[in-house]
């Protein structure tokens, strides 16, 4: 199977920051690496596909880079609806696995 | 709307058997792939496996297989996830999420997700 390491698994920001989560793939993995954003007691929701690929309808501030085993989701100008759990995934080969989750918390 | 539709709340006792079921509406039901994900309380995501509606072609994650088995009814847009023996650590949530495969390429994401079906098993 293909492990995901997120980092970190939690941070703590401000509203207006910057933030910077990464995902490393224990093997090469392309571009077939997702993130989602959950919000507590809800369900997952797709930003990023493809690595880079913004899903329609999220926000800009959002972007997504890398490929291979390397990968970063950048949230730009952190606004009071981001802080929540992110979660990357594979979808290179089965079983699709996803990171640990990175917990964004108000500082 | 597009959306996926989860079957409601279930308690049961260890060693019953559920079927929990995920609705497909405002999509080709067919055109895309349904997977099943775990959320035990306070954790993260885990694979579970997914199902092809058109031909029940399905993959489970070893870490799954023989535990669940998963099936679908593609004439009402629906998918199943199932277990014949419920154990108290079955206790989660299960949410089913699409995948856009056809023309030989593939979404690389679960864009749509359902609400999730939270299973308690307690004696």
């Amino acid at each position: 199977d293909i492990q995901l390491t997120q980092s970190p698994s939690f941070l703590s920001a401000s509203v207006g920051d910057r933030v910077t989560i990464t995902c490393r793939a224990s093997q090469d993995i392309s571009s077939y690496l997702a993130w989602y954003q959950q919000e507590p007691g809800k369900a997952p929701k797709l930003l990023i596909y493809g690595a880079s690929t913004l899903q329609s309808g999220v926000p800009s501030r959002f972007s997504g880079s890398g490929s291979g085993t390397d990968f970063t989701l950048t949230i730009n100008s952190l606004q009071p609806e981001d802080f929540a759990t992110y979660s990357c995934q594979q979808l290179y080969s089965y079983p699709q696995t996803f990171g640990q989750g990175t917990k964004v918390e108000i500082k | 709307e597009v959306q996926l539709v989860q079957s409601g709340a279930e308690m049961k006792k260890p060693g019953e058997s559920l079927k929990i079921s995920c609705k497909g509406s405002g999509y080709s039901f067919i055109s895309y792939w349904i997977g099943w994900v775990r959320q035990m309380p306070g954790k993260g995501l885990e694979w579970m496996g997914i199902i092809y509606p058109g031909d029940s072609d399905t993959t489970y994650s070893p870490s799954f297989q023989g535990q669940v088995t998963f099936s679908a009814d593609k004439s009402i847009f629906t998918a199943y996830l199932k277990w014949s023996s419920l154990q108290a650590s079955d206790t989660a949530m299960y949410y089913c999420a699409r995948r856009y495969c056809g023309g030989g390429r593939c979404l690389n994401a679960f864009d749509i997700w359902g609400q999730g079906t939270m299973v308690t098993v307690s004696s």
